[in-house]
This record gives C-alpha cells, sequence and structure tokens, in this order.
C-alpha cells in the first residue's frame, strides 16, 4: 500500500526553538518522489522540497533541512530557529507512478514570539 | 506569475443543490487535480485529468463529478450536495510526463453545506 503517516497533529515552539517534523512512507515502488508542502493561513499549498528515491543526500535551504532515510522509510523536515512566519500546516508526500500523488495528514505548526 | 486561480474561495449551499467548483491555469498544464481537505485526513484525490474531456477517478470520486472542456479549466461537480461534503475542496495542476509531479495549487475552496 502506498502511504504517508505524519504522526505529529500539532506542534507548539517558541520562536527560535528548532523544530522536526516527521514523516513516515510506505510505497513497494523502487521509483518515487517525496515531497513537502507548507499550507499557510491563505490556504494555497506551496512546493518546499522534492527528493527522488534514488538520492538519499541530505539537503540544506537556509534555514530548513531535510533528512531522508531510506533505510527507515523516513524523510523529515527540520526548521533551524524558527520564526512566526513559519506558522502553517505541512504536507509531506509520496509520488509514484505518473500521475498520483499520496498525502500525510499534515502537520500544524505554531511558532510563538 | 504563475497561478491557479480558484472561482470561489468560500460558499454555503444547501443540501440538494448543485454545485460548481471552478479551475483555472495558465501554465499550460496537461494534468489537473481536484483535491478535498479535512482535519486530520490531509488532502484526499477525487479526480485528475491529464488530457482534456480525459477524467480518472481518485480515491473519493463518490458524490462528484468533473468536467474538462479546455485545457486550461477543470471543473468540479456536486450534483446534489450533503453535509458530508462540506470541507475545503484544492485545485492543483502538473506537467504532463514530469515524472517529479510538483503540484502547483490554487487557494482553496471552503465549501458549506447545510
Amino acid at each position: 500500500a502506498q502511504k504517508v503517516t505524519q504522526a505529529q497533529t500539532e506542534i507548539s515552539v517558541v520562536e527560535k526553538e528548532d523544530v522536526t517534523l516527521d514523516c513516515v512512507y510506505e510505497t513497494r515502488d523502487t521509483t518515487y518522489y517525496l515531497f513537502w508542502y507548507k499550507q499557510p493561513p491563505s490556504g494555497e499549498l506551496v512546493f518546499l522540497i522534492r527528493r527522488n528515491s534514488f538520492d538519499e543526500q541530505n539537503e540544506i535551504s537556509g534555514r530548513y533541512s531535510w533528512n531522508f532515510q531510506k533505510s527507515t522509510s523516513s524523510f523529515n523536515f527540520t526548521i533551524t530557529a524558527s520564526q512566526v512566519v513559519d506558522s502553517a500546516v505541512y504536507f509531506c508526500a509520496l509520488h509514484y507512478n505518473n500521475n498520483d500523488m499520496r498525502f500525510g495528514a499534515g502537520t500544524r505548526l505554531t511558532v510563538k514570539p | 506569475d504563475v497561478k491557479v486561480t480558484q472561482s470561489s474561495r468560500y460558499l454555503v449551499k444547501r443540501t440538494g443543490e448543485k454545485v460548481f467548483l471552478e479551475c483555472v491555469q495558465d501554465m499550460d498544464h496537461e494534468n489537473m487535480f481536484w483535491y478535498r481537505q479535512d482535519p486530520g485526513l490531509g488532502l484526499r484525490l477525487i479526480y485528475f485529468s491529464y488530457d482534456v474531456k480525459m477524467k480518472e477517478k481518485g480515491d473519493i470520486p463518490e458524490g462528484y463529478s468533473v468536467s474538462r472542456e479546455k485545457k486550461e479549466r477543470f471543473s468540479l461537480i456536486l450534483e446534489s450536495a450533503s453535509t458530508n461534503q462540506t470541507s475545503m475542496y484544492l485545485c492543483a495542476s502538473s506537467l504532463a510526463g514530469s515524472l517529479t509531479g510538483e503540484l502547483f495549487f490554487g487557494e482553496g475552496s471552503r465549501l458549506t453545506v447545510l
């Protein structure tokens, strides 16, 4: 079965704290893509990162970093020195076949000043 | 600036009414999608279309239909709205043949069925 699990429903941190959002996936496919999307209060999901199944290198983009581990089927997302503007719902997603994208339930992150 | 535009941000309808949700994209994308978003369930795919006049069922197509008469426009239709269809509806598009599958989303349409 193709499935994405985001076990953390809600996380609340104080500004400048680091926070990690967990994502665990299941798939039988050997070729797939993993995504993170951010949904701010305005509602529009915004693409953050894509990682293909053959590239396990971790990635850093400013305060954001992603840790992809095939051995544990996880694709975790860390925000360093969180800011109030990071408050949003974050979705992890699994893309397989040519058109199918499976989303997790989302994690609502609240960053308090 | 590329864009996916959904016609209504907020709608309130009564049970049994027919509801049209419109989505237009200006990126010349072949693929278009309709998702519904519910708390604790994430995004669930209702229907998608990979070409004009083509459609495929997603995970939860019951109670919905779609129309793709033009490449840039994908409509979601609720023939007879019910209260369990109260939800946020998200439209998205992507390039055909793109194995990477990056989706571009609209801002969503929040539908309340009374």
